[in-house]
């Protein structure tokens, strides 16, 4: 299985509507990057969250690290039709005596005008 | 602006035919490394540089040579590319390791296909 989880896979709004992806880690967190990738194109950095409790925004969208739970949620408001694509989360968790970079498989999501 | 450029963004090519895809920052980042996506399998990681002269195997190295001979350059080379390496390819780079907590800025992507 996947060491890191996200989740749902997919998803459909409506425009308008909230919603929230989960990034969960089998392994201690010590930063999560949330991106944004439009089909067969680059990644767009949404944020990097470092310390447990850690809350950022940028526009309508806000990302939260409980290092407890070694999860990241990402949650938007007021989803607009600019918001599809998939996102994707990374992880740096320790390696032995090092650390790496793991990816989730990506939240695709679309938003119906 | 910040950049990283990978060169070609598409490509067909024959089983066995050496091919270089090129990648080049312009942040004078330390650290460069390429990926590859694939449904399913999300981003894995194949080569990584930590500085000028000093690259690692990721996590799936097979198949795939790299050189950093310049900070600003960090090319893929498939030697002898086979079909399993159809994918799209990714660029990426960073200030330092990622584990500082540093942005990483990623290339618009390489669509591979090896026929």
């Amino acid at each position: 299985s996947q060491e890191l989880e996200q989740s749902p896979q997919s998803l459909i709004v409506q425009e308008g509507k909230n919603l929230t992806i989960n990034c969960t880690s089998s392994k201690t967190l010590y930063g999560l990057y949330w991106y944004k990738q439009k089909y067969g194109e680059g990644l767009i950095f949404l944020m990097m969250l470092q310390k447990g409790g850690e809350e950022k925004s940028h526009e309508k969208i806000t990302a939260k690290l409980d290092e407890k739970k070694q999860q990241s949620s990402l949650h938007i408001t007021a989803s607009q039709p600019s918001h599809a694509g998939t996102y994707l989360c990374g992880a740096d968790i320790s390696a032995g005596n090092n650390r790496k970079l793991i990816w989730g498989l990506g939240t695709s999501l679309a938003v119906n005008p | 602006e910040a950049q990283v450029t990978q060169n070609p963004r598409y490509l067909i090519t024959v089983t066995g035919k050496k091919l270089t895809v090129t990648c080049s920052q312009n942040m004078n980042h330390e650290y460069m490394s390429w990926y590859r996506q694939d449904p399913g399998l999300g981003l894995r990681q194949i080569y990584y540089s930590m500085n000028v002269e000093v690259t690692d195997k990721g996590d799936v190295p097979e198949g795939y040579k790299v050189s950093r001979k310049e900070k600003r350059n960090f090319p893929l080379i498939l030697e002898s590319p086979s079909p399993n390496q159809t994918s799209l390819y990714f660029c990426a780079s960073s200030l330092s390791l990622p584990s500082g907590g540093n942005t990483i800025y990623f290339g618009e992507g390489s669509w591979l296909t090896v026929v």
